[in-house]
C-alpha cells in the first residue's frame, strides 16, 4: 500500500525557516517524481514544486510564489522528499501535502497524497 | 501563473449527471494533454479522479469521466450519489509549472 507521511510542520515566525519531510513507503520511491502542493485555510490548492527522479536528472521546478525561497530535495536511500522553506511569509500559511507524481518529466498528475502537515507563519 | 477558471458551485439530484468546466488558456489546458481532476471531502486530502485529460485511476468509478475541447476541460459525473458531494479541482501543466482551478463545490440535493 502506498503511503506518504509528512512531518515537520508547526508555528514559525515570519522570515524564519522550516523543513518538511515526506516519508514514502509501498513503492520504489526512486522511480517516481514527487510534488508538494499546499492549501491555505479555507482556500484552494496551490502547486508548490516538483522534483524529478534521478533517472530524469533529479531536477526541480517551482511556483513563482516560492521560487528562490523554497527548495525541494530527495534522499532515495531513505525514501524521503524534503521541502526546505526559507524567508517564510504569513501568506505561506497552509497545509502542505506531499504527492507522488505520475509524470516522469512534466508534473501535474498527483496520484497519491499524504495527510498533510500544517505550517503557520505568524509572529 | 493565473488559476484555471471553474464555477464556484454546481448541484444536482441523485441519479442525475453534472459537468464541471475548467477554462484555461493556450498556454496550459490548450497546449498539453496533462489535465487532472481531484475530489476533496472536508478535512481530507484530495483524491485523483482523472489524469491526462480522460484517464481514470484504478478504483475510481466509471461514473467519472473527463474530456477537453480547446482551452476548456470538463469533468462529468453521471448517476450522482450522495458521496459525490465534495469540492472538485482541475489542474493543468502550464510549461515549467502547474496551475490549479479555484475549485467547485458540488452539492447533491
Amino acid at each position: 500500500e502506498v503511503q506518504l507521511v509528512e512531518s515537520g510542520g508547526g508555528l514559525v515566525q515570519p522570515g524564519r525557516s522550516l523543513r518538511l519531510s515526506c516519508t514514502a513507503s509501498g513503492f520504489t520511491f526512486g522511480d517516481y517524481a514527487m510534488s508538494w502542493v499546499r492549501q491555505a485555510p479555507g482556500k484552494g490548492l496551490e502547486w508548490v514544486g516538483f522534483i524529478r527522479s534521478k533517472a530524469y536528472g533529479g531536477t526541480t521546478e517551482y511556483a513563482a510564489s516560492v521560487k528562490g525561497r523554497f527548495t525541494i530535495s530527495r534522499d532515495d536511500s531513505k525514501s524521503i522528499a524534503y521541502l526546505q522553506m526559507n524567508s517564510l511569509k504569513t501568506e505561506d500559511t497552509a497545509v502542505y501535502y506531499c504527492t507522488r507524481d505520475l509524470g516522469w518529466e512534466l508534473p501535474g498528475d498527483f496520484d497519491y497524497w499524504g495527510q498533510g502537515t500544517l505550517v503557520t507563519v505568524s509572529s | 501563473q493565473s488559476a484555471l477558471t471553474q464555477p464556484a458551485s454546481v448541484s444536482g439530484s441523485p441519479g442525475q449527471s453534472i459537468t464541471i468546466s475548467c477554462t484555461g488558456t493556450s498556454s496550459d489546458v490548450g497546449s498539453y494533454n496533462l489535465v487532472s481532476w481531484y475530489q476533496q471531502h472536508p478535512g481530507k486530502a484530495p483524491k485523483l479522479m482523472i489524469y491526462e485529460g480522460s484517464k481514470r485511476p484504478s478504483g475510481v468509478s466509471n461514473r467519472f469521466s473527463g474530456s477537453k475541447s480547446g482551452n476548456t476541460a470538463s469533468l462529468t459525473i453521471s448517476g450522482l450519489q450522495a458521496e459525490d458531494e465534495a469540492d472538485y479541482y482541475c489542474c493543468s501543466y502550464a510549461g515549467s509549472h502547474v496551475v490549479f482551478g479555484g475549485g467547485t463545490k458540488l452539492t447533491v440535493l
